[in-house]
């Protein structure tokens, strides 16, 4: 069965500190990736997908950067952290050929 | 444009009673695909279920049943005989397929609270 790791839980990180966040998906191949942003209030924002290695795309402006050095893992990504950029970041999968995507655990950001 | 709507913000029942979720969506496509999600506390997203827009048969699933009326674009989630472990925040989403990938859109979500 596939399973989606996300670390860390939780960070605390100063305002223009770097960032880096990593998710890794076990059991399947090739997955479509997801950075999403949940903000306080609910909302799902998506960050970046990606299709394969090497190949990322940015639905929003903003000051973070996504990569995909392996097939299954997934990095988000800042070099100076901004007080906006709190919340709680989710990563997630999904097959080529399917619709649904599955979430990881989450991981709940605090830029102080 | 592919919007959805969750018009309920929070939900309070007390334990075994009936609740429904509402959900609105607009879409162009012919094609797509929708889906519950829950969150509980603990923050991760767990998928419920996933409905294609050329089926429109109801769906149960112990507790959990979900109505699917394209006629009025709406996919209700309904609760029965509802728990405190219900207790969370649920999403409606829906999918279009982009050339290479699935854009979900999510709805705003409906918090729920079961009270014991």
């Amino acid at each position: 069965s596939q399973t989606i790791h996300q670390w860390p839980a939780t960070l605390v990180q100063p305002v223009g500190s770097p960032l880096s966040l990593e998710c890794t998906v076990e059991g399947t191949s090739n997955p479509n990736l997801y950075w999403y942003r949940q903000a306080a209030g609910r909302g799902l924002q998506l960050l970046f997908y990606s299709v394969g290695i090497g190949q990322i795309s940015s639905e929003v402006p903003q000051n973070l950067s996504a990569s995909r050095p392996q097939d299954r893992q997934f990095i988000l990504s800042s070099k100076k952290l901004l007080l906006s950029d709190s919340g709680f970041y989710l990563c997630a999968w999904s097959p080529p050929a399917n619709y649904e995507q599955y979430f990881g655990p989450g991981t709940r950001l605090t830029v102080t | 444009a592919q919007k959805v709507t969750q018009a309920q913000t929070e939900i309070s029942v007390v334990e075994k009673e009936d609740v429904t979720l509402d959900c609105v969506y607009e879409t162009r496509d012919t094609t797509y695909y929708l889906f519950w999600y829950k969150q509980p506390p603990s923050g991760e997203l767990v998928f419920l279920i996933r409905r294609n827009s050329f089926d429109e048969q109801n769906e149960i699933s112990g507790r959990y049943s979900w109505n699917f009326q394209k006629s009025t674009s709406s996919f209700n989630f309904t609760i029965t005989a509802s728990q405190v472990v219900d207790s969370a925040v649920y999403f409606c989403a829906l999918s279009e397929r982009k050339t290479s990938y699935d854009k979900v859109i999510f709805g705003p979500g409906t918090s729920l609270s079961v009270i014991p």
